[in-house]
């Protein structure tokens, strides 16, 4: 497995600020994700970061609201912008190994005021 | 889409007793079932996984099993511990990729010393 470092653990922010999240793989991987987790909730699929181009976005998340970046095969950042409370979760990097298997950075506990 | 369902959704077991979590999956093509365990402020973590080629899967405590036909599987604790208490998460896939995992809802399983 991939070692998946992610920055910062934690943050409050107060509303209509942007966040940007870090995550860095200590090693080349063809597929990274932000995933978000909300209080209590399970794990939804925000996008997958694809590298030299736009990421792929699943239902209900759009690129104004969580722009993304991968400028290669090792680091990617999620912004949270014009954050309200709504945005108040976990928000998770995570990796494919040998295509099936996902591997999750520590996460990112975000807080809006 | 896949569409998988977690129960229970809350577990209290005894300790040394054994735990059985189960989820039902709606795509009868899907063929990859992870389980991923997630402890309290820390990331999920990827513990055991089945391919749809194979009806049963151990690793020491754990083990899960998988029924094509009735479209779902399970996951066996056996000898519970105090440190098994987490929310356990199951997934399936019929894509054989990391970016089409579904999750269920999660278990939060609880071992009472």
């Amino acid at each position: 497995s991939a070692v998946i470092s992610q920055k910062p653990s934690r943050d409050i922010c107060q509303r209509g600020t942007s966040l940007t999240i870090q995550c860095q793989v200590d090693s080349q991987v063809t597929m990274m994700f932000w995933y978000r987790q909300q209080p209590g909730q399970s794990l939804t699929l925000i996008a997958t970061a694809n590298q030299g181009s736009e990421a792929t976005y699943e239902s209900g998340f759009v690129i104004d609201k969580f722009p993304i970046s991968r400028p290669n095969l090792t680091f990617s950042t999620l912004t949270v912008s014009n954050m309200s409370p709504e945005d108040s979760s976990i928000y998770l990097c995570s990796v494919g190994v040998t295509n099936e298997k996902l591997f999750f950075g520590s996460g990112t506990q975000l807080s809006v005021l | 889409g896949e569409n998988v369902e977690q129960h229970p959704s809350t577990l209290s077991v005894q300790e040394g007793d054994s735990a059985v979590i189960k989820c039902t999956y709606s795509d009868s093509a899907s063929n990859y079932f992870p389980w991923y365990k997630q402890e309290l402020g820390k990331r999920p973590q990827l513990i055991i996984d089945i391919r749809s080629n194979v009806g049963e899967k151990k690793d020491q405590r754990i083990a899960v099993t998988l029924n094509k036909t009735a479209k779902h599987f399970s996951l066996h604790i056996t000898e519970t511990q105090p440190e098994d208490s987490a929310v356990y998460f199951c997934a399936a896939t019929d894509s054989g990729s990391a970016r089409q995992l579904t999750f269920g809802s999660g278990t939060q399983l609880t071992v009472l010393p």
